[in-house]
């Protein structure tokens, strides 16, 4: 079956810009999460999404925003970029947002974003 | 103090010794521990989970659980180098929230 899918693979974006990045999950999931990962920081939950509400948050400032479509695609955009926003972002796909080989909690190969 | 701290390593093995990974957290509460691993470029995959007390294996991989004194271990056997990689401990902590808190990763090298 289709695993997680992310797009774009790699981004470089300018300071003060905004950014949208995309993730399809397996098909049947209904929760998409994101984290960010930083060599610095370690992985980072930025926030989760179930049945295209928002139902858990990290703590990450307003400029880090999500949405999930009906399809259970979702897009996480960050506004006024800044340099340290650099990162791996990851987004996570399962049943129903818990971990674990039961609910198929699959991360997708992820956007490398570089901000300069 | 970190939730869930990790040595960051590197971890050198000779290849075919036994690699042992561990992780500390401080919530006393928590519930779940996971093992991912990661290769370089790649994204994480998980290799074990483990909730209660005590040793879980499969394989050549072997999760030790011990609540008491906040600690999850990986240890892997016959450690081949195709087991270098960053392995990453992850923890959902008490109250309600299964969110897992991820440590930021030891990384394992395994040489001939």
């Amino acid at each position: 079956k289709a695993g997680v899918t992310q797009t774009p693979r790699y981004l470089i974006k300018t300071r003060g810009q905004q950014v949208t990045l995309s993730c399809s999950p397996i098909s049947g999931h209904r929760s998409v999460s994101w984290y960010q990962q930083t060599p610095g920081q370690g992985l980072q939950f930025l926030f989760e999404y179930f049945s295209e509400t928002q139902r858990n948050k990290g703590n990450f400032p307003g400029r880090f925003s999500g949405r999930q479509f009906s399809n259970s695609r979702s897009e996480m955009n960050v506004s006024t970029l800044e340099l340290g926003d650099s990162a791996l972002y990851l987004c996570v796909s399962s049943l129903d947002g818990k971990p674990g080989d039961l609910y198929g909690y699959t991360f997708g190969s992820g956007t490398r974003l570089t901000v300069v | 103090q970190k939730e869930v701290e990790q040595n960051s390593g590197p971890l050198s093995v000779p290849e075919g010794a036994i690699a042992s990974l561990n992780c500390t957290y401080s919530d006393r509460g928590s519930q779940s521990f996971f093992w991912y691993r990661q290769y370089s470029g790649k994204s994480p995959e998980l290799i074990m989970f483990i909730y209660s007390n005590g040793d879980k294996e499969d394989g050549r991989f072997t999760a030790q659980l011990n609540k008491a004194s906040q600690y999850v271990s990986l240890l892997i056997r016959d450690s081949q180098p195709s087991d270098s990689a960053t392995y990453l401990c992850a923890v959902i902590r008490s109250g309600g929230s299964y969110i897992p808190t991820f440590g930021r990763g030891t990384s394992l090298i395994v040489h001939p």
